[in-house]
């Protein structure tokens, strides 16, 4: 079965300061990966994907990942933070069938102070 | 990037009595969608999957006949709590795939679940 897991439930950086959230796989299988975040009361918005053509993956708002095999890991990093970048971020891993549900990590809340 | 649409965002309902919650793929046919499940400060957890002319497959410990999921259609998957009850409160997200390999998920607007 395939799971992540993120490790710090609760992360907080001074705006301007290097975002870094944690995120560790276990699959049988080549994984599919992705970090979502989610405002309070809202759904889920994409932030980036891994899809085995990059390790290094650039996302939305600045934030990318990478994919390293040997740590099994896929941790999450902003150079800067910014204040509106506080919200929840959740590591999702997936098998490569089409149609198969995303499983996410327990989410890490992030903070940002000015 | 597609749009999958929820409804209601928000509902009160009194204990007993059932709520639909409906979950809408506004541009794109999505043979199969996902309910998920959310309490406060917490991940996101799967409780069925929902497949279009066909029965759901729920997750272990998730009660079939109390969470009602019908998949009518190619764009429209709704989700009935049934003889809803205080504990059954919480924030319920659907979402959906694009077909073909790993494609990301796209998640409805979720749907704040209040028993009273």
């Amino acid at each position: 079965a395939q799971s992540v897991t993120q490790l710090g439930s609760h992360v907080s950086v001074s705006e301007g300061a290097l975002v870094l959230l944690r995120c560790n796989y276990s699959s049988s299988v080549p994984p599919y990966l992705f970090w979502y975040v989610q405002y309070p009361n809202q759904g889920l918005q994409l932030l980036l994907k891994y899809t085995s053509a990059a390790t290094l993956v650039k996302g939305i708002n600045g934030f990318e990942a990478e994919f390293k095999k040997s740590e099994t890991s896929f941790h999450l990093t902003k150079p800067s933070a910014h204040m509106s970048d506080a919200a929840e971020y959740f590591c999702a891993v997936s098998d490569s069938q089409a149609g198969t549900a995303l499983i996410f990590g327990k989410g890490t809340t992030l903070s940002v102070s000015s | 990037g597609a749009v999958v649409s929820q409804h209601p965002s928000r509902v009160i309902c009194k204990s007993g009595t059932s709520v639909k919650i409906e979950c809408r793929s506004l541009d794109f046919q999505a043979t199969t969608m996902f309910w998920y499940r959310q309490f406060p400060k917490q991940s996101l957890m799967l409780m069925a999957t929902s497949n279009e002319g066909s029965k759901a497959t729920y997750e272990q410990g998730v009660e079939k006949d109390k969470f009602l999921i019908n998949h009518a259609s190619l764009t429209l998957s709704t989700l009935t709590v049934t003889s809803a009850h205080p504990e059954d409160s919480s924030f319920y997200i659907c979402s959906a795939r694009l077909t073909g390999m790993n494609t990301e998920a796209f998640f409805g607007q979720g749907t704040r679940l209040t028993v009273v």
